[in-house]
């Protein structure tokens, strides 16, 4: 079955750059969407249709991706920016959306 | 503004089953393809089901396929989760979030917790 894969944890400093991966195989032809989930929290979408910003998500958030992986950025991270980050992809089969293991980012 | 409120959750025994209700309001829900998520306890997210806007067309991950049936009622904005043939590893907080076409989910609810206890 389709898998994304992401690393278990990032750790950056506060001010530093915190940058999270996401690779799949479908990536190149299927959008990627990041969630931000805090504990206790339900998730947030933070990038959609690979590398766009919704509304009220702050700047220092950006996406990219090249080839089969997904980049998630955030610039000058937070300590308020500690969660755990998560990739959902569509494949290409009848079982079609799947997320990524999930990244615990540490800002401290 | 738009809420998305799940409920129907509760304890059930192993080999039951359960339905979960999600309301939505604040966006055109019939132009909404439907997701639900769930989430074991220290668990990551794990997609469930799919549903698209017309509820023509319906996935579901290998986990639940052929215990559990997603369906909607556009008239009343609710999408629904039948859950039959319950275990416990089923334990897990349910979402419920909407996407606009197929898009990936940007409204979520707060989730329904479903236990599966002997």
């Amino acid at each position: 079955s389709y898998e994304l894969t992401q690393p278990p944890s990032v750790s950056v400093s506060p001010g530093q750059t915190a940058m999270i991966t996401c690779s799949g195989d479908a990536l190149p032809n299927k959008f990627v969407y990041w969630y931000q989930q805090k504990s206790g929290q339900a998730p947030v979408l933070v990038i959609y249709d690979d590398d766009k910003r919704p509304s009220g998500i702050p700047t220092r958030f950006s996406g990219s991706i090249s080839e089969t992986m997904a980049t998630l950025t955030i610039s000058g991270a937070q300590v308020q920016d500690e969660a755990a980050y998560y990739c959902y992809s569509r494949d290409t089969s009848n079982n079609p959306w799947v997320f990524g293991g999930g990244t615990k980012l540490t800002v401290l | 503004q738009v809420q998305v409120v799940e409920s129907g959750g509760g304890v059930v025994q192993p080999g039951g089953s359960l339905r979960l209700s999600c309301e939505a309001s604040g966006f055109i829900f019939s132009s909404y393809g439907m997701h639900w998520v769930r989430q074991a306890p220290g668990k990551g997210l794990e997609y469930v089901s799919f549903i698209q806007y017309d509820g023509h067309t319906k996935y579901y991950a290998d986990a639940v396929r052929g215990r559990f049936t997603i369906s909607r009622d556009n008239s009343k904005n609710t999408v629904y989760l039948q859950m039959n043939s319950l275990r416990k590893d089923d334990t897990a907080v349910y979402y419920c979030a909407g996407g606009y076409d197929d898009k990936g989910p940007e409204y979520w609810g707060q989730g329904a917790l479903v236990t599966v206890s002997s």
